[in-house]
């Protein structure tokens, strides 16, 4: 298996501008979690789904950010506008039943200028 | 509430030295325990897990760590630092509610080795 895959690996926009993050996770596994992780603020989980569903998205920081899980193979984290602050490294991961350990991907390093 | 506490924010060893990382954790029930390394622009990697099977628990590149219950603790060590040891490591605990799933990761320990 290829692993938890994430594109694009760079992104650099401008404020204002729509940016869409995009996951892949390991095949069979039924979780799937987005995080955030800055200097200031660490690991921070911001949403995270089950067989597709969102399950806790208490996490998401504001309504510019919204996540979906169309399907068991792909999910996108979405920010529009997007703002400086919002710059960071984005993980995703995915694991198989409850308690047991997070597969993460590469990350996308976002830069919003 | 769970929680989990990693007491040293920054660790620096010689090379050729032991390591330890203290990770000290709160749940109200027998957790599973996990540490996690990230090296520079990568992703987190599993370093190795407890799950209520042996206390002493041996994970990848010659860590381990043993889960004391009368400490809450969870400590990560190495018999020796390498080069490549340097990096960032979490130590994570799973969450008390039944059917929860979001692991808790505490604030991080960058591991410093000198040559």
């Amino acid at each position: 298996d290829a692993g938890v895959i994430q594109s694009p690996r760079h992104e650099v926009t401008e404020m204002g501008q729509e940016v869409t993050l995009r996951c892949k996770p390991i095949s069979g596994h039924d979780y799937l979690f987005w995080y955030r992780q800055t200097m200031m603020r660490g690991l921070e989980l911001l949403i995270y789904f089950n067989n597709n569903v969102p399950i806790d998205d208490s996490g998401m920081p504001e309504d510019r950010f919204s996540a979906k899980m169309p399907n068991a193979s792909f999910s996108t984290l979405k920010i529009q506008p997007s703002e400086p602050r919002d710059s960071a490294v984005y993980f995703c991961a995915s694991s198989t039943e409850t308690y047991n350990e997070q597969f993460f991907g590469p990350g996308t390093r976002l830069t919003v200028l | 509430a769970q929680s989990v506490t990693q007491l040293d924010s920054h660790v620096s060893v010689s090379e050729g030295t032991p390591v330890l990382l203290r990770c000290n954790y709160s749940s109200s029930y027998s957790p599973s325990l996990f540490w996690y390394v990230q090296h520079p622009n990568k992703g987190l990697q599993l370093l190795l897990k407890y799950t209520s099977a042996a206390t002493l628990v041996k994970g990848i590149n010659g860590f381990e760590a043993e889960f004391k219950k009368s400490e809450t603790s969870f400590h990560l060590t190495k018999p020796s630092a390498h080069m490549s040891d340097a990096a960032e490591y979490f130590c994570v605990v799973t969450p008390d509610q039944t059917g929860a799933n979001n692991l808790f990761f505490g604030t991080g320990t960058r591991l410093t080795v000198i040559p």
